[in-house]
């Protein structure tokens, strides 16, 4: 089976602090999404990545940043944490080969910046 | 640019009621249609997807969707729904040669003893 992990479930953090998310897939995909997940808006997509070192931004990616050094790891990062990244964040990974094939998700991090 | 609705944003149902999730899509180009649930505390998993051929498709655990071009629909229906039917459900669409994918805003879906 196909496993996306992500490094927590839950993480408080302060407003300024330097925050990482760490999302693993180990299916050899091109594609990992880092999208944030908010009551009545749905799944928004900040980065995506579809190789190593290779990024695009989404829809909402001010604030945050990516980083992709390895194929399986792709981490998303809060340069300076604030209260309104309070959300839950979820980590995606799809084969770029076949892109009418689903996205695997890890569980999410829900994150609090207090 | 595409663009997914989901006209309900909460859903509550009697059990072994029958449900219809309404969703439109948005798009220019051929896109492939998919909809995945979300179970409390848990990521979204694949429900079921629409890529070509017959515009009716099921999952294992009873739902159906029908692809309607003509009024850009890809409505998620249940004939009989459980307890454990109860969660988050998205409709998402793609296209041939594209990076992403775009998510409906989600429809809470209560099933009630």
């Amino acid at each position: 089976d196909v496993k996306v992990t992500q490094s927590s479930r839950y993480l408080v953090k302060r407003t300024g602090e330097k925050v990482f998310l760490e999302c693993v897939q180990d299916m050899d995909h091109e594609n990992m999404f880092w999208y944030r997940q908010d009551p009545g808006l749905g799944l928004r997509l900040i980065y995506f990545s579809y190789d190593v070192k290779m990024k695009e931004k989404g829809d909402i990616p001010e604030g945050y940043s990516v980083s992709r050094e390895k194929k399986e790891r792709f981490s998303l990062i809060l340069e300076s944490a604030s209260t309104n990244q309070t959300s839950m964040y979820l980590c995606a990974s799809r084969d770029q080969e076949q892109a009418h094939t689903e996205a695997f998700f890890g569980q999410g991090t829900r994150l609090t910046v207090v | 640019a595409q663009s997914v609705t989901q006209l309900d944003s909460q859903v509550p149902v009697f059990e072994e009621a029958p449900v219809e999730l309404r969703c439109n899509y948005s798009s220019s180009v051929s896109v492939y249609l998919f909809w995945y649930v979300q179970y409390p505390n848990q990521g979204l998993q694949l429900l079921l997807k629409y890529l070509s051929g017959s515009t009716l498709v099921e999952s294992i655990n009873g739902f159906e969707a029908e692809f309607n071009k003509s009024q850009t629909s890809f409505h998620l229906r249940k004939p009989s729904v459980h307890i454990s039917d109860t969660a988050e459900y998205f409709c998402a669409v793609s296209h041939t040669g594209g990076f992403k994918t775009i998510f409906g805003a989600g429809t809470r879906l209560f099933v009630k003893a």
